[in-house]
């Protein structure tokens, strides 16, 4: 199977840089996505590795490491609407999705 | 509007009342999924479609059953509902092409006494 973990809470402050890790478990996938979730709303997606390296979409950029099982989703100039949980998703093609648990960011003024 | 839709969006039943939550998507993608969510847990595949006809079961998909007899329609069925699926549920689509880009819904609450 796969599985995913990541820090349960995040605290940053406003305007700073913030970077949520996120490591997995798989025998075998074809990217990883990351979404976000404000309280009581549904998850938007953010940004998707296919490949080693980074990806920069706006504030947000996200990066991934094939070789190291790892990935992580920056964000820079942090606003106080980023509050909210971030998670993490493999992508088995087609099929199965596994999220992670999910990272509640804070940010503090 | 591109969007997900599914209904109802929040719902109380009792133990064993068969219940269907609607999903239906205008985006004309081919692959749709079902989520729950728990507090603690993330998001948890319960069956995914990968077209009209094709199912396939996720990660926890005891207790639920699906049908996709129209591509923009991925209906999820509760025969007999207990307590333990109180929780929140989520419909996605991917967008053709975009492997790991998911589309969601607003989501289902649902309350089972």
């Amino acid at each position: 199977g796969q599985s995913l973990e990541q820090p349960s809470e995040v605290t940053a402050v406003e305007g700073a840089i913030v970077q949520i890790n996120c490591t997995y478990q798989t025998s075998g996938f074809y990217g990883l996505s990351w979404y976000q979730q404000h309280d009581g709303g549904a998850p938007t997606f953010l940004s998707y590795n296919a490949l080693d390296g980074l990806e920069e979409t706006g504030r947000f950029s996200s990066f991934l490491s094939r070789s190291d099982s790892y990935g992580y989703l920056l964000l820079q100039e942090l606003q106080m609407k980023d509050s909210a949980s971030y998670f993490c998703a493999l992508s088995g093609g087609y099929q199965k999705v596994t999220f992670g648990t999910g990272t509640k960011l804070q940010v503090i003024p | 509007e591109a969007q997900v839709t599914q209904n109802p969006r929040y719902l109380i039943t009792v133990t064993g009342k068969k219940l269907t939550v609607t999903c239906s998507q205008n985006m004309n993608h081919e692959y749709m999924s079902w989520y729950r969510q728990d507090p603690g847990l993330g998001l948890r595949q319960i069956y995914y479609s990968m077209n009209v006809e094709v199912t396939d079961k996720g990660d926890v998909p005891e207790g639920y059953k699906v049908s996709r007899k129209e591509k923009r329609n991925f209906p999820l069925i509760l025969e007999s509902p207990s307590p333990n699926q109180t929780s929140l549920y989520f419909c996605a689509s991917i967008r053709t092409g975009a492997v790991g880009e998911q589309y969601f819904g607003p989501g289902t609450r649902l309350t089972v006494t």
